[in-house]
């Protein structure tokens, strides 16, 4: 089974609009996190927001949050007023702190394009 | 600080050649990871190093393939006898001793391998 699904593989949206990136995931740890990343088409992962299986707030930076339903094993991550910079991959991660340790699994992504 | 760099940015070879990758992380961070991602995938978990040692290595990681961190600083990947479907971008990333809630990993640039 996919420990990280995101079911979209392409995302539009108006620039200013939000909109809403989806993740599920599945783990049977009770500690882990979730984190999302940002790959523009120069390739560098950026860091964007992380989210931790104990945190009772939904994470937020700026104009990114993440909607945290943990019974559903959900981790959206919703950009508000999207600007054309936003244009990019967007990789949803989890790291199991129980099961593996370090690493990170990452799902497959989703091509979000942000138009004028 | 010039975060992580990677070292050679492109790199092309003929099937059956060895290549050797680089990897500066950043400066104090005694964390460092090697993902490969091929086309329209995420990354995928390759290794790991905690200062010098090697603690955790992927099934993806096959008898041609070698990483080493000699001295807790730079680490360099190689691959021997490559195969076409080596051809990918191989990225590092470092972090930190734990610090805070997040410990995100901070990811280079990537090294892009094509194999023909």
């Amino acid at each position: 089974a996919q420990k990280i699904t995101q079911t979209q593989p392409g995302m539009f949206v108006q620039e200013k609009e939000a909109v809403t990136l989806d993740c599920t995931y599945d783990t049977s740890d009770q500690s882990y996190g979730l984190f999302w990343y940002k790959q523009p088409s120069s390739g560098e992962m950026i860091f964007l927001i992380y989210q931790g299986s104990y945190d009772e707030q939904n994470a937020t930076e700026g104009r990114y949050s993440l909607n945290f339903q943990k019974a559903r094993k959900s981790a959206n991550l919703v950009i508000s007023a999207s600007q054309l910079g936003d244009s990019a991959m967007y990789f949803c991660a989890m790291r199991e702190w129980e099961t593996s340790g370090s690493r990170l699994t990452f799902g497959e992504g989703t091509q979000l394009t942000v138009n004028p | 600080d010039t975060g992580v760099s990677q070292n050679p940015r492109h790199k092309i070879t003929k099937r059956g050649q060895n290549v050797t990758f680089r990897c500066d992380p950043i400066s104090e961070h005694n964390r460092l990871y090697w993902y490969r991602q091929t086309l329209g995938q995420g990354p995928e978990f390759l290794t790991y190093f905690q200062n010098e040692a090697q603690l955790e290595k992927s099934r993806l990681l096959s008898d041609r393939f070698s990483a080493e961190r000699p001295k807790g600083s730079f680490s360099t990947l190689e691959i021997q006898r490559t195969e076409q479907g080596d051809s990918a971008m191989y990225l590092c990333a470092s972090s930190p001793p734990r610090q805070g809630p997040t410990y995100e990993q901070y990811f280079g640039p990537g090294t892009r391998l094509t194999v023909t």
